[in-house]
């Protein structure tokens, strides 16, 4: 059962405009979230994250958008530029002495010159 | 500076011989993770330890086996009963319980021939 969901296997954007990803999660415990973003043969690196007690968090052109009720957060990139182009992975994780990150399937972004 | 490698960074190797990746950190990190990266699939969870000379199985650990003798190196044994081993392989490590984010390493790029 996949506990954090990322429908869209990719995403097209020109440059300059916004890019809007999506993430789902089913697990009502989870309590934090976090963006990663990775290119071809390179580990992940951390974007931004976002605690359960807001519902927005922003760090320059990204911002983290979380809305509990219904499971969804979402990343705003504005503007996009083709140096974005690149998979982004949603994470969740619940508070816990043992807690683990669940990582969504990913999205390809692709920005547009 | 303080952070997460992984050695080689292609490796090729016949079929049927058992291989092993490297992954070292001075981090300072509790708990390291191996994931493993497919087109289409996102990043799954091979092993993960918490803690020296303790680690648990994650959701395809058929075919892999690993150690934790020391905090700083935990590496990834690909065995000749891993069905399907070409893939790109990531190791993280993080605080204890990793809920907070982790950091990953460059990946290897396993090829079995």
């Amino acid at each position: 059962d996949q506990q954090v969901k990322q429908n869209s296997p990719s995403l097209s954007v020109q440059e300059g405009r916004i890019s809007i990803l999506n993430c789902d999660y089913t697990n009502s415990m989870f309590d934090y979230f976090l963006w990663y973003k990775k290119y071809p043969a390179e580990g992940p690196t951390f974007l931004i994250s976002i605690s359960s007690i807001k519902d927005k968090n922003e760090d320059g052109r990204f911002t983290v958008f979380l809305n509990k009720s219904a499971k969804h957060l979402s990343l705003h990139i504005v503007p996009s530029q083709p140096g974005d182009s690149a998979v982004y992975f949603c994470a969740a994780s619940y508070t816990g002495a043992n807690s683990k990150l669940t990582f969504g399937k990913g999205i390809t972004l692709s920005v547009r010159p | 500076d303080g952070g997460i490698t992984q050695s080689p960074k292609y490796l090729f190797r016949k079929e049927g011989q058992n291989v092993t990746l490297s992954c070292e950190q001075n981090l300072n990190h509790d708990a390291m993770y191996w994931y493993r990266q497919d087109p289409g699939q996102g990043l799954r969870l091979i092993y993960y330890s918490q803690i020296v000379n303790d680690f648990q199985k994650g959701d395809i650990a058929e075919g892999y086996s690993v150690s934790r003798e020391k905090k700083e190196s935990f590496p990834l044994t690909v065995t000749s009963a891993q069905k399907n081993p070409t893939a790109f392989y990531l190791c993280a490590s993080s605080i204890q319980g990793g809920g907070y984010g982790y950091t990953f390493g460059s990946g290897t790029r396993l090829t079995v021939v």
